[in-house]
């Protein structure tokens, strides 16, 4: 099953305008987590946000996460044509000793 | 290793047959995930090892899917007479163990089934 769903499915923006994405997840959490998959196969890991955290940054990347409405969002800012990937959620659960759950993903492409 | 290493990167097999495949973590990680992503899709989780627990084997989607972690190191995942849903690529991730630890992905195994 999927604990996370992305939103918007798709973006398309310019290079130079910021990209933000939203995450949704269902159980109460120890952390979240975005990664990046290039048109390839792994994963990158971006950024992580405890539940107890309510921003965080890192670079051109701006994570919050609301517990209370249980959703989170991830901004790239001035975004590049090298930011064009898919963009994932993922969180384990509050319950423990539990794996994680990615969501289905953005698909961001920033265009020159 | 500098990484998590996969195995082998792309396999291309007859419907029916069995296949292997195999994942390398990253040394001292305990915990050792797989996923399964069909094109353009999210991450289907399969499978989760941490330490000497119970492996969590939850998203294992039929009883010809099984895996198994040797010695608290590399995992092979094993599918039975494969059918042509099969196919995908599978990913396997490391970590240093469950909560506040980010995971490291291999690059994944392209599995097509013919």
């Amino acid at each position: 099953s999927q604990q996370g769903e992305e939103d918007p499915q798709a973006l398309s923006i310019q290079e130079g305008e910021n990209a933000t994405m939203n995450c949704s997840y269902k159980t109460s959490i120890n952390n979240l987590q975005w990664y990046r998959q290039n048109s390839g196969r792994g994963l990158v890991h971006l950024i992580l946000i405890r539940s107890n955290e309510r921003e965080k940054h890192s670079g051109r990347l701006r994570v919050t996460l609301d517990t209370s409405k249980k959703s989170s969002s991830l901004l790239i800012t001035a975004s590049r044509a090298a930011d064009t990937a898919s963009y994932f959620c993922a969180t384990d659960s509050l319950s423990g000793n539990t794996p994680l759950v990615f969501g289905k993903g953005t698909r961001l492409s920033v265009i020159a | 290793g500098a990484g998590v290493s996969q195995s082998p990167s792309n396999k291309v097999t007859e419907k029916g047959k069995d296949v292997e495949l195999r994942c390398d973590p990253i040394s001292g990680h305990t915990a050792l995930y797989w996923y399964r992503q069909s094109l353009g899709q999210g991450l289907e989780f399969l499978i989760y090892f941490q330490g000497n627990s119970a492996p969590d084997k939850s998203g294992l989607p039929s009883d010809r899917f099984s895996a198994e972690r040797t010695g608290g190191s590399v995992s092979t995942l094993t599918i039975q007479r494969t059918q042509q849903e099969d196919s995908a690529v599978y990913l396997c991730a490391s970590s240093l163990g469950q909560g506040f630890t980010e995971a490291f992905f291999g690059q994944g195994t392209r599995l097509t089934v013919v």
